[in-house]
């Protein structure tokens, strides 16, 4: 059964430096997300990307995020300049059309920065 | 806005037991998605089982139900004849309706609630 794939499993990066964190989607989907859980809290919606730009970002997703779909097969997360709060486990989601029920998680990745 | 709550951060059976775990929400949406993910060790989280709000009939999976109120705003998730492969991260998730408006098709998820089967 296809799945959607994340590396790496754990990153830790020290304060200010950039992040990617990589995902790849299962490969008929249009619809890309990410989320974030920050330890012992809710786990919260990042963004949405459909047909190469975003379509809906939460008020977490500032400046400092981007996102990307550089080569048709990955979708990536990039943090420029990271921060001790970014640290939190980072999901990716897809889902063949915006209105489908079921969005097919990734297993995360942790970022630690420190 | 809409807001998941799960009150039951850790909850156990024991095998071949029945289990209820409980969510509220808020929404200001007639019509809405309700969801519980199942996110086991190995991280993957899952589609459990899936209710539309428009349908008053509780949606079943299985060994898995649902009692949903949506005067009260509640969505229970009832788990009969536990396994020990049901230990997991347990998330009730809302969303908006199917042609959201300007809410688009995030998902809003609770807390959780750790689910520990025991032998």
């Amino acid at each position: 059964e296809p799945e959607v794939t994340q590396t790496p499993s754990h990153q830790v990066t020290q304060m200010g430096q950039e992040v990617i964190l990589r995902c790849v989607p299962i490969s008929n989907h249009l619809y890309f997300y990410w989320y974030r859980q920050i330890l012992g809290q809710k786990v919260e919606f990042l963004v949405s990307f459909y047909n190469n730009e975003i379509s809906e970002k939460s008020e977490i997703f500032d400046d400092q995020f981007s996102v990307e779909r550089p080569d048709g097969s990955n979708f990536t997360l990039k943090i420029r300049s990271t921060k001790l709060e970014d640290s939190a486990m980072y999901f990716c989601a897809s889902t063949w059309g915006r209105n489908s029920y079921e969005q097919y998680f990734g297993p995360g990745t942790r970022l630690t920065v420190t | 806005a809409q807001t998941v709550t799960q009150s039951q951060p850790e909850m156990s059976v024991q095998e071949a037991e029945t289990v209820t775990l409980s969510c509220t929400y808020d929404t200001s949406e007639s019509n809405y998605y309700l969801f519980w993910y199942k996110q086991p060790p190995s991280r993957q989280m899952i589609l459990v089982i899936r209710q539309e709000a428009y349908k008053q009939q509780n949606a079943t999976e299985n060994r898995f139900s649902v009692n949903f109120q949506k005067a009260a705003k509640s969505f229970s998730l009832k788990i009969s004849d536990s396994q020990l492969g049901d230990t997991a991260m347990y998330f009730c998730a809302l969303r908006p309706p199917k042609d959201g408006e300007t809410s688009g098709s995030r998902l809003t998820f609770g807390e959780g609630t750790q689910l520990t089967v025991n032998p």
